[in-house]
């Protein structure tokens, strides 16, 4: 079945980076856009941004502009999100979702990672 | 941004019973181009993933139960628990994917009476 697997915890100081994978299997990884969204403790999720791994085309929320990259690695089916200068308020669970619909962008997620927490502190 | 705000916060319901979730936008999730509001539920259970109940205001997602079903258009939506079970107690979130970003509701926890 489709699985997207994410990495364990992190603990980060503020100001570092933090960059998450996002190993996608048991589909055609090019067909589907792969979204960020984060959550922050009792808080509703947020969207962070998308990429298309078929070119790599990216969009992101304005709130992370310039501190967010999604990338892609087809040959290892794997997503990534690099967030820098990270403050005490990224302190979230980070998921990565598929999107629902197949070689087009329609923005409902069907299927979601585990999810990674990551801890900001000094 | 569209703004989402649903209500209520909280509410409990007795087993069997029926749930009801508002989730208004702050502008038209409506596509006039093909007819689509796009507009998503998801049911969050502690410590898990967001799971999609429904898509486009009123599709069911493969193997969701027929007792989860949502309605509306434009701005307001509903999605109806017609019979709530106890493995339903979770927080539920309205989405929009009109427009970039996407943004979801502050959620409304479903309880037992």
């Amino acid at each position: 079945q489709v699985q997207l697997v994410q990495s364990g915890a992190e603990v980060k100081k503020p100001g570092a980076s933090v960059k998450v994978p996002c190993k996608a299997s048991a589909y055609t990884f090019n067909t589907y856009h792969i979204h960020w969204v984060r959550q922050a403790p009792g808080q509703g999720p947020e969207w962070m941004g998308v990429i298309n791994p078929r070119g790599g085309g990216t969009s992101y929320a304005q709130k992370f502009q310039g501190r967010v990259t999604i990338s892609r690695d087809t040959s290892t089916s794997t997503v990534y999100m690099d967030l820098s200068g990270l403050g005490f308020e990224d302190t979230a669970v980070y998921y990565c979702a598929r999107d629902g619909g197949r070689d087009l962008w329609l923005g409902f997620f069907d299927y979601w990672g585990q999810g990674t927490l990551v801890t900001v502190s000094s | 941004d569209i703004v989402m705000t649903q209500s209520p916060d909280s509410l409990a319901v007795s087993l069997g019973e029926r749930a009801t979730i508002n989730c208004k936008s702050s502008q038209s999730v409506l596509y006039d181009s093909n007819n689509k509001n796009y507009l998503a539920w998801y049911q969050q259970k502690p410590g898990q993933s967001p799971k999609l109940l429904i898509y486009w205001a009123s599709t069911r997602e493969s193997g969701v139960p027929d007792r989860f079903s949502g309605s509306g258009s434009g701005t307001d939506f509903t999605l109806t628990i017609s019979s709530l079970q106890a493995e339903d107690v979770a927080v539920y979130y309205c989405q929009q994917s009109y427009s970039t970003p996407s943004t979801f509701g502050g959620g409304t926890k479903v309880e037992i009476k």
